[in-house]
């Protein structure tokens, strides 16, 4: 069993819709919470972190860690065509710089 | 500043052959890493270096070496290349100890046949 598990989709919603996405994992050791979004052939860039349990927020992303239930998630509202990308999730332990465990990665598309 | 630099940026080898995978970053960070993105796969850690001199295994460093001289660079070695290394692979950069601001490259993607 991978220690985080995402949903890969496809996940296909109208422009304007609430989107959800999520990540399990099985490693209590995870203090840092991360969520990249990726454009089609291009590196990954960082959307959001959070350390250890909470919730962020930043405009249109809100990123939720539950720590008791192992599960992150990441909500985007008023959903754009230019958000259509792979979503992924990463975890890191505490102090381990670089070291960083990612999920399989959601692909959204937001239609017009 | 450039951030993070990879070349080349395709690459096409015959099984056996070997190759450097070249990554710089400018930012003066401590921390970086190499990772292999496969469909379906997400991105799986190779090796990853907290500083000069420094470097580590990760899920999967069969097949792959490294060093790190300098802050600068990190090159990733294929000794002898086989077919399941065909993979886009990418290098990033983090100045802070728990990887949560993480900088990545363009990617290099290799195809070998």
């Amino acid at each position: 069993q991978k220690e985080v598990e995402q949903d890969p989709g496809p996940l296909s919603v109208p422009e304007g819709a609430i989107v959800s996405l999520n990540c399990t994992y099985s490693n209590s050791a995870f203090q840092y919470f991360m969520w990249y979004r990726q454009y089609s052939r291009k590196g990954p860039e960082l959307l959001m972190y959070t350390y250890s349990s909470g919730n962020k927020e930043d405009g249109r992303f809100t990123a939720q860690v539950d720590k008791s239930s192992k599960y992150i998630s990441l909500f985007i509202r008023d959903s754009q065509p230019s958000d259509s990308a792979t979503y992924l999730c990463a975890m890191s332990p505490y102090n381990q710089g670089g070291k960083l465990i990612f999920g399989q990665g959601t692909e959204l598309s937001v239609k017009p | 500043n450039a951030g993070v630099t990879q070349t080349p940026k395709f690459q096409v080898l015959k099984t056996g052959q070997s190759m450097t995978l070249q990554c710089a970053q400018d930012m003066n960070h401590e921390y970086m890493s190499w990772y292999r993105q496969d469909p379906g796969m997400g991105l799986r850690l190779i090796h990853y270096s907290v500083g000069a001199g420094i470097t580590d295994q990760g899920e999967v460093p069969n097949g792959y070496n490294v060093s790190r001289s300098t802050t600068e660079d990190f090159p990733l070695r294929l000794l002898s290349a086989a077919p399941s290394q065909t993979s886009v692979y990418f290098c990033a950069s983090s100045y802070s100890s728990g990887g949560e601001t993480q900088y990545f490259g363009p990617g290099t993607r290799l195809l070998v046949l």
